[in-house]
């Protein structure tokens, strides 16, 4: 099971976003972080806990280990403003769970 | 540049069989990864169905294993969804995606537009 929190993060444009995912038992390297906007296929961003997807500007950061993990969103930009998923496998037999998600939304 | 486009019903009567595909382009590599289902009903989160490698190897998600059948057919380029006995709470958008490792389940890196299915009478 996957929880994030929190639920809603309201802010201004500039500011840094902190998102939190934490699972229920220890995770190994396979989380990974999407972004959605509105009417969109979610969007890998962050995968393998901190490796960065090609094309995805250097403000977004992962990191994290055993269960808490966590997305940084640094001087955050209009087109952040969306919901985010966290992500994790299972080692056997393959699994997969998505969190609840955390919404981004203007102050 | 690999494009997925997933095609379905837009609608299904309660208790039957809901048929989603998923076209892959431009992909060369296609058979070296898992291709993985996924559904988002109406203003809720992501959920997991399934995922599949060439032919053979399939993984489920638990709680729909009993409804759910993926399968794969390399040849065409084409993955399909089965989902039975439908009810409302199968309405969702449902999207195929590739992933990010070779032959592996990892984490999805590219994603069709999706299908939107809708359970009503």
């Amino acid at each position: 099971v996957l929880t994030q929190f929190p639920v809603t993060l309201s802010l201004s444009p500039g500011e840094r976003a902190t998102l939190s995912c934490r699972a229920s038992q220890t995770v190994g390297s396979y989380l990974a972080w999407y972004q959605q906007r509105p009417g969109q296929a979610p969007r890998l961003i962050i995968f393998d806990v901190s490796k960065r997807v090609t094309g995805v500007p250097a403000r977004f950061s992962g990191s994290g280990t055993a269960t808490d993990f966590t997305l940084t969103i640094n001087n955050l930009q209009p087109e952040d403003f969306a919901i985010y998923y966290c992500q994790v496998r299972t080692s056997w037999p393959p699994a997969v769970t998505f969190g609840p998600g955390t919404r981004v939304d203007f102050k | 540049q690999v494009q997925v486009q997933e095609s379905g019903p837009g609608l299904v009567q309660p208790s039957e069989t809901l048929s989603v595909t998923c076209s892959v382009s431009g992909d060369s590599m296609a058979t070296s990864y898992y291709w993985t289902w996924i559904r988002q009903a109406p203003g809720k989160g992501l959920e997991w169905i399934g995922s599949v490698f060439r032919v053979g190897i399939v993984y489920y998600n638990a709680a729909l294993e009993s409804r759910v059948t993926i399968s794969a057919d390399p040849s065409a380029s084409v993955i399909s969804l089965k989902v039975n006995s439908v009810t409302a709470a199968d309405t969702a958008v449902y999207f195929c995606a590739r992933d990010t490792a070779y032959g592996d389940i990892n984490a999805f890196a590219i994603w069709g537009q999706g299908a939107k299915v809708v359970v009503s009478s």
